[in-house]
């Protein structure tokens, strides 16, 4: 079975400033697709980016981009200049090429300082 | 706003009663998914819907619970006899599934309380 680990429960980062969040899985396919979620407090889930196995190019959304190491199963996330806004629990979840359900890791709460 | 609907928003229920909650999907997409979320964690996958068929059951997904999406629109998820074990945020997804998996679209979830 496929399994996600985020293996910071909580990060912090001054504002306007760049912060990484990890995320590595296991899975013995070789197509699949990986996720960033985040989920305000109190308010639901929003996709933040997505990124292809199969792509070599990381992908990248304004602020946003990833860090995907296939060999690593590594999928990281990157976020600069972080806004007030960012404030949230981000998860990492994987799908595999069926695109069936999603498996999540346990999710790094972000804060932002002023 | 044409984004994934949950109602209700929140439920208190008294243990052994029954529950059922009804979602929404964007309208064009025909895949339909429920997932349970305890606090500080992930969620986790209950079942989906392809259409108007149920595709995948987790083991999670009791005796105690029944999912429905009659029309291939709409879906309820019911749960008899609820446990305290029951209380989490039902969380419903919806997606397209041709042209690779674009992402699945949240709803704000209903958040059940069993006392």
């Amino acid at each position: 079975a496929q399994t996600v680990t985020q293996s910071q429960p909580e990060m912090s980062v001054q504002e306007a400033e760049t912060v990484t969040l990890s995320c590595t899985y296991d899975t013995s396919e070789s197509d699949y697709y990986l996720f960033w979620y985040k989920q305000p407090p109190s308010r639901q889930m929003i996709l933040v980016i997505r990124q292809e196995a199969y792509k070599q190019q990381n992908a990248t959304e304004n602020r946003f981009s990833v860090n995907f190491q296939k060999a690593a199963k590594s999928f990281s996330l990157k976020i600069s200049d972080s806004q007030l806004g960012d404030a949230a629990m981000y998860f990492c979840a994987y799908t595999g090429q069926g695109a069936q359900k999603l498996v999540f890791g346990q999710g790094t709460r972000l804060t932002i300082n002023p | 706003d044409t984004g994934v609907s949950q109602d209700p928003r929140h439920k208190i229920t008294k243990r052994g009663q029954n529950v059922t909650f009804r979602c929404d999907p964007i309208s064009e997409h025909n895949r339909l998914y429920w997932y349970r979320q305890t606090l500080g964690q992930g969620p986790e996958f209950l079942t989906y819907f392809q259409n108007e068929a149920q595709l995948e059951k987790s083991r999670l997904l009791s005796d105690r619970f029944s999912a429905e999406r009659p029309k291939g629109s709409f879906s309820t998820l019911e749960i008899q006899r609820t446990e305290q074990g029951d209380s989490a945020m039902y969380l419903c997804a919806s997606s397209l599934s041709t042209g690779g998996p674009s992402g699945q679209f949240f709803g704000p979830g209903t958040r059940l309380t069993v006392l």
